[in-house]
């Protein structure tokens, strides 16, 4: 059965910190996708990144990086220099034979 | 483009009533999904459908149906709400399946009394 894990529930840091927020997943299929979104205190989910099961090469978009290790079974996000505006609930998530998401990390960036 | 749409955005229910929750979208994606999401529990797969005519059960099905009859709907319907269904639901759609990025509507909030 497939299984994300998102250890940390909340986090709280002040601005300008680096955070790193982490997620591992259980799957039995070999090949497999998996996601970063976000949830503002606004509600929507704002899609951040995919990833397949073969590539596991980081990936840096601005402030954002993300770390896939397929030894450990980890996909895991960093904030570098975090700021107010990254305030909101992180979900990893696993596609494989269906999309499973984790509980979510909240993440609390204070000034 | 609208993207994907949800109504209502807010319902109260009485236990045993029933209900639907109608979501669209105008990108004419093949696959589609609905979620609820509880607190400390992410969001879990209720029902999909990679393409009209075909639906499929997610993780927690029991008391919910769909149906696709067209590429762009996707309806949710409570068949006899109950208190445990009390949560906020996400319908989301992606190109072609659940391996591709999904696009989420703006959540319907569902109260059940």
């Amino acid at each position: 059965a497939q299984k994300v894990t998102q250890a940390q529930t909340e986090i709280s840091v002040v601005e300008k910190e680096d955070v790193t927020l982490d997620c591992v997943y259980e799957t039995r299929d070999t090949t497999y996708y998996l996601f970063w979104y976000k949830q503002p205190p606004s509600g929507e989910l704002v899609f951040l990144i995919r990833r397949n099961s073969f590539d596991e090469q980081n990936e840096i978009s601005g402030r954002y990086s993300w770390n896939f290790q397929k030894s450990t079974s980890s996909f895991n996000f960093t904030i570098t220099a975090s700021q107010v505006v990254d305030s909101a609930v992180y979900f990893c998530a696993n596609a494989g034979n269906m999309l499973t998401f984790g509980g979510g990390t909240r993440l609390m960036v204070k000034p | 483009n609208a993207g994907v749409t949800q109504t209502p955005k807010f319902q109260v229910l009485k236990t045993g009533q029933s209900m639907t929750l109608q979501c669209a979208q105008d990108m004419n994606h093949e696959y589609m999904s609905w979620y609820r999401q509880d607190p400390g529990m992410g969001l879990r797969l209720i029902h999909y459908s990679v393409g009209a005519g075909i639906t499929d059960q997610g993780e927690v099905p029991n008391g919910y149906n769909v149906s696709r009859s067209t590429t762009e709907d996707f309806p949710l319907r409570l068949l006899s709400a109950a208190p445990s269904q009390t949560s906020v639901y996400f319908c989301a759609s992606s190109y072609r399946t659940r391996g591709d990025e999904q696009f989420f509507g703006p959540g319907t909030r569902l109260t059940v009394l």
